[in-house]
């Protein structure tokens, strides 16, 4: 099946440092991405829809200029976390979707973030 | 998106069925039910979805009543491996891209044990 990967698979920043991860399509070009943040024993909140060449739609709540992202080709999309907090600290997981019906997309493995 | 309710914990016993409940009692009629899972630590992993027939795949089947107010996943022979939490969505299938986004419940804990 087709394959979405996440870079890194876990990362440690220092607090106000910022931290990229990107999310890629394997095997498939990705014309929307989603983001998604999870905390310890919650569920998946979504924080934002990317689609190729425009400007990201973020979910109520979610500061843009603090969680950057960029969706530059059909397959390849980053989510920037500026300023890094320790509330920051998550499993941040992204999905690419190859169609435009919502079980068309695949899940990356996850990126879990630590902000000391 | 209607609103899902599942349990938040069911146990099982390896190769015996998992039957997991969801009740969605405000479904409307170009919804979708879903159902994805997770395993600790990875990311979601769609299973199965329909309208209002039943399905079946590999991985599971989904039974839906027959006023779509609620729905059944079944895994027919549970194994460890299936532990994770398993979740019901219901949204939208319509194309366009801003339709069909998941919104993720708390969803329930399935433990299959030995």
């Amino acid at each position: 099946g087709a394959v979405v990967s996440q870079h890194p698979s876990w990362v440690i920043c220092k607090s106000g440092t910022s931290v990229k991860i990107e999310c890629r399509s394997l095997d498939f070009q990705a014309t929307t991405m989603f983001w998604y943040r999870q905390f310890p024993k919650q569920s998946l909140m979504l924080m934002a829809t990317s689609n190729e060449g425009s400007k990201a739609t973020y979910e109520q709540g979610v500061e843009k200029d603090k969680f950057l992202i960029n969706h530059a080709s059909l397959t390849l999309s980053t989510l920037t976390v500026t300023s890094a907090h320790p509330e920051d600290s998550s499993f941040y997981i992204c999905s690419a979707r190859y169609g435009n019906l919502a079980y068309e997309q695949y899940f990356g493995p996850g990126t879990r973030l630590t902000v000391t | 998106d209607a609103k899902t309710t599942q349990p938040t914990s069911m146990d099982c016993a390896e190769g015996r069925a998992a039957n997991l409940p969801c009740n969605h009692s405000t479904i409307s009629g170009n919804e979708y039910v879903y159902w994805y899972r997770q395993i600790h630590s990875q990311g979601p992993q769609y299973i199965i979805h329909g309208l209002k027939n039943n399905e079946t795949n590999e991985m599971a089947s989904l039974i839906i009543t027959e006023d779509r107010k609620s729905s059944t996943l079944i895994l027919p022979h549970a194994t460890l491996r299936d532990t994770a939490v398993y979740y019901c969505i219901a949204t939208n299938n319509a194309g366009g891209t801003s339709y069909g986004k998941l919104t993720f419940g708390q969803g329930t804990i399935l433990t299959v044990h030995p």
